[in-house]
């Protein structure tokens, strides 16, 4: 079985401010996929960004990119610039690629970010 | 495109009184049905999945069941809800390896 750790429970930066959330999982899989949602107040769920754990380049969606440690089985979300509306909790997840993905995702607990203005 | 639509939205229901949750999708054909349960703080619990019409598979022990009448609509039940069954349930799905969609989710109080 799969676990996701996320060993922030809650951080708190300045809005403009760089802030990286920090992810490690543990799987005996050698092809899978990665993922961070973004879950604010509403508490929809929001796919930030994908990793699949073959491409060594590091994926990148605007202001947030990852860094992915495949040896290191880390996962950490870089977000830049920070804003206001990135308030939100966010769930580093995985999915192993055996199977089909048909048995979804395995999450983390969260990491509560506030930006504060 | 693709759209999931889950209700209700909020659902207020006295212990022992049964729950029907719906799910379903549109756009897509034999998309992969997830139930997940998120606790107040916590993280999301996969409880059910669904490959297929009337395929479910569990993954923890619990007062609930699921079903898949349809190819695109996939439901939550219980015949007895437990003070324990309160939280935010929601429905999700996916094609092969995409990533999850997840819909609104429904908040459930049980008192």
């Amino acid at each position: 079985a799969q676990t996701v750790t996320q060993s922030q429970p809650e951080m708190s930066v300045q809005e403009a401010e760089t802030v990286t959330l920090s992810c490690t999982y543990d799987t005996s899989e050698n092809n899978y996929y990665l993922f961070w949602y973004k879950q604010p107040p509403s508490r929809q769920m929001i796919l930030v960004i994908r990793q699949e754990a073959y491409k060594q380049q590091n994926a990148t969606e605007n202001r947030f990119s990852v860094n992915f440690q495949k040896a290191a089985k880390s996962f950490s979300l870089k977000i830049s610039d920070s804003q206001l509306g990135d308030t939100a909790m966010y769930f580093c997840a995985f999915m192993k690629h055996s199977g089909g993905g048909a048995d979804g995702l395995t999450f983390g607990k969260g990491t509560h970010l506030i930006i504060q203005p | 495109s693709q759209t999931i639509h889950q209700w209700p939205a909020t659902l207020v229901q006295p212990v022992g009184s049964p729950l029907s949750l719906e799910c379903t999708v549109e756009g897509t054909s034999n998309p992969n049905l997830y139930w997940y349960r998120q606790a107040a703080g916590r993280g999301l619990q996969l409880l059910f999945y669904s490959v297929g019409i009337g395929q479910i598979s569990s993954e923890v022990p619990q007062n609930l069941s699921a079903s898949r009448p349809q190819d695109r609509q996939f439901i939550l039940s219980s015949k007895k809800l437990l003070l324990s069954d309160s939280g935010f349930y929601l429905c999700a799905w996916c094609t092969g390896y995409s990533p999850l969609h997840f819909g609104n989710g429904t908040r459930l109080t049980v008192t």
